[in-house]
């Protein structure tokens, strides 16, 4: 597709319950982003994932948070045993990473609308 | 770490010009974004400045740079109804490591016709 597709659009689960969260991102882009966006707040990173290194998982907020990401494709999100705090939006965006002077810089990120998690 | 701070609401009148502010503070940000988000979609980018700039303009966009206050604001001149929407500001620091954006809070643009 032309942009970042998220899926499902909106999930409602039970307090306990696992959940996944997939992100298609634009073909070739090699960067690939998570960020939760809690009622009235700023986006908050989880994580990131650049090619074939490690990512950065600095984000997550708990181990019931997890990621993957099948080459520089899709990327799911699983949060394990949902708490009645994980109700936020979960955005992914996508960007490619442009070289200067001998640096990686991802410019600009493209969003997906989101996956609305409510847990119940 | 590195923070991001917006006012949380902006008024204006149709055809008058909004001014959103944001201050950061990480001192060796790299880019500065401003991102646009409305009712019921995703964020969509509307530009960026390098950090070595002090102004950049694309059409009714104004962004504004003052490194030393590391202080950005967005200008939108003759606001529109379809200008409201949050808008986000955004950093990165790619030379410490830091490969994700910090965002603000976001600030609510609302236009009166």
């Amino acid at each position: 597709g032309a942009g970042v597709s998220q899926s499902p659009s909106n999930k409602v689960t039970e307090k306990g319950k696992d959940v996944e969260l997939r992100c298609d991102p634009i073909s070739g882009h090699t960067a690939l982003y998570w960020y939760r966006q809690r009622l009235g707040q700023g986006l908050e990173f989880l994580i990131y994932f650049q090619g074939n290194s490690a990512p950065d998982k600095s984000g997550l907020p708990s181990d019931r948070f997890s990621a993957e990401r099948t080459g520089e494709s899709v990327s799911t999100l699983t949060i394990q045993r949902t708490q009645q705090e994980d109700s936020a939006v979960y955005l992914c965006a996508s960007s490619v990473p442009k070289a200067s002077r001998g640096h990686r810089l991802n410019t600009e990120a493209f969003f997906g609308q989101g996956t609305r998690l409510t847990v119940v | 770490g590195e923070d991001v701070e917006q006012s949380l609401f902006l008024s204006v009148r149709e055809g008058d010009s909004s001014v959103i502010n944001c201050t950061y503070t990480d001192s060796s940000s790299t880019y500065l974004y401003w991102y646009k988000q409305e009712p019921g979609a995703g964020l969509q980018l509307l530009t960026y400045i390098f950090s070595n700039m002090d102004m950049k303009q694309d059409q009714r966009l104004t962004v504004l740079l003052n490194k030393k206050d590391k202080h950005l604001s967005l200008r939108i001149a003759d606001t529109q109804t379809g200008d409201s929407a949050i808008y986000f500001c955004a950093e990165s620091n790619f030379q410490t490591g830091r490969r994700a954006l910090t965002f603000g809070s976001g600030t609510r643009l609302q236009v009166q016709p």
